[in-house]
């Protein structure tokens, strides 16, 4: 079965310092791997999305990035937070419907 | 496209009565549709999921939903709620045209009374 590890869970962070949230999965090989985000007090938005490696689309326009720089490994990155990047990430894989979920990040931009 | 809509933002039950959180779909494909579950400051636990097979489906914890596909509904219920169950419940839809990616529903935070 798949495990994903997702690191750090909480994250303090100032306005304007940069982002790096990794994601890796184990137990499977060529997922398809997905960056979420959940706002405070809302559902979960679709960032980003890979099929393999150095493949990446995005869903919607934002200060963040997203790279696949190995099979199971996804990471999210930003050059200059901003206030509006606060929230809870997750990380999931997926493989013929089998989703898996990190158990996430809490990012607070201060 | 894939859209889920969560009909109720917030619903409230008393310990050992019914719970009902409704979700609709709208989908292209024959959809999977999935119910998840958020604890406070938890990561996300799947409840059950639909993938074609039977319309009625069994989760974990005492959760089952009922395809509907001439209502294009997908409705989670359990005969008897526990003060455990009070958590943001996600109604999600799959997109098999992009990648299998999750359409997630607004959510339904359930409160439970004693």
């Amino acid at each position: 079965s798949q495990t994903i590890h997702q690191w750090p869970a909480t994250l303090v962070q100032p306005v304007g310092s940069p982002l790096s949230l990794e994601c890796t999965v184990e137990g499977t090989s060529n997922p398809n791997l997905y960056w979420y985000r959940q706002a405070a007090g809302r559902g979960l938005q679709l960032l980003f999305y890979s099929v393999g490696i150095g493949q990446i689309s995005s869903e919607v326009p934002q200060n963040l990035s997203a790279s696949r720089p190995q099979d199971r490994q996804f990471i999210l990155s930003s050059k200059k937070l901003l206030l509006s990047d606060s929230g809870f990430y997750l990380c999931a894989s997926d493989i013929n419907y089998g989703y898996t979920f990190g158990s996430g990040t809490r990012l607070t931009v201060v | 496209a894939q859209s889920v809509t969560q009909l109720d933002s917030h619903v409230s039950v008393s310990e050992g009565t019914p719970v009902l959180l409704r979700c609709n779909y709208s989908s292209s494909y024959s959809p999977s549709l999935f119910w998840y579950v958020q604890h406070p400051n938890k990561g996300l636990q799947l409840l059950l999921k639909y993938t074609s097979a039977a319309t009625l489906v069994k989760g974990i914890n005492g959760f089952e939903a009922e395809f509907k596909k001439s209502e294009t509904s997908f409705h989670l219920t359990k005969p008897s709620a526990h003060m455990s169950d009070a958590a943001e419940y996600f109604c999600v839809v799959s997109d098999p045209g992009g990648y299998n990616k999750l359409i997630f529903g607004a959510g339904t935070r359930l409160a439970v009374h004693p």
